[in-house]
């Protein structure tokens, strides 16, 4: 079955530690994205790629850190400049041709910082 | 700016009592409007895309409509397990990349 696997489900960080959050999909789509979520808020936009070895910020990608290094694969560091990385965090991926504009999201990985 | 708005921020249904989430947009231009179900600590499951007003699409229970202001998801009968959080996301025209969520809507079904 295709679809987007995150890894682990659920992170603890310690201060001054950085952690890094495994997205893969086998949908083979071109476009990965990572969102932040946070209780009462919209989903909001890290880091996103449209094509292997680039991507570009999103709105909140201060104290974050991404790679595209294989079309499946998207890891997201947070890094200890990220003051507040309480929050679930999530990895879609889109089919990047034709009308296919939907993205498809992964379970989730929630991360606290101890 | 662009902006999306759901309402309401909690619906509570009796099973069967049918009713709508609304989702209200101000983008420059519309490329395409998303909704989406999420169930609690999961990730967010697709259920439709729509692209131009008039446009309304079915799943089960759930009907989606799209006018030029805002989008509709109308939940007809509804049963307990349609209790989950509903999200609306817009697609403008302003980049492909970028997609607007609401902070959506949290209804639950009672039996």
């Amino acid at each position: 079955d295709g679809g987007i696997t995150q890894s682990p489900k659920y992170l603890f960080r310690k201060e001054g530690q950085n952690v890094t959050l495994s997205c893969e999909q086998n949908l083979n789509h071109d476009a990965m994205y990572w969102y932040r979520q946070d209780p009462g808020q919209g989903l909001r936009l890290i880091y996103y790629s449209q094509i292997v070895n680039d991507f570009q910020k999103g709105d909140i990608a201060e104290g974050y850190s991404v790679s595209r290094e294989k079309k499946e694969s998207f890891p997201l560091t947070v890094t200890s400049a990220q003051k507040n990385p309480t929050a679930f965090y999530l990895c879609a991926s889109r089919k990047q041709e034709g009308a296919y504009n939907e993205q498809f999201f992964g379970p989730g990985t929630r991360l606290t910082v101890l | 700016e662009d902006q999306v708005t759901q309402s309401p921020e909690a619906l509570r249904l009796q099973e069967g009592e049918s009713s709508s989430l609304n989702c209200s947009y101000t983008v420059s231009g519309l490329r395409g409007l998303f909704w989406y179900r999420q169930d609690p600590g999961k990730g967010p499951e697709f259920l439709f895309t729509l692209y131009s007003a008039g446009e309304e699409k079915e799943k089960e229970r759930l009907k989606a409509t799209l006018t030029k202001k805002e989008s509709f998801l109308h939940i007809t009968a509804p049963k307990p397990e349609d209790s989950a959080t509903y999200l609306c996301a817009v697609q403008t025209t302003s980049g492909t990349y970028k997609y607007i969520f609401g902070t959506g809507t949290r209804l639950k079904v009672l039996a």
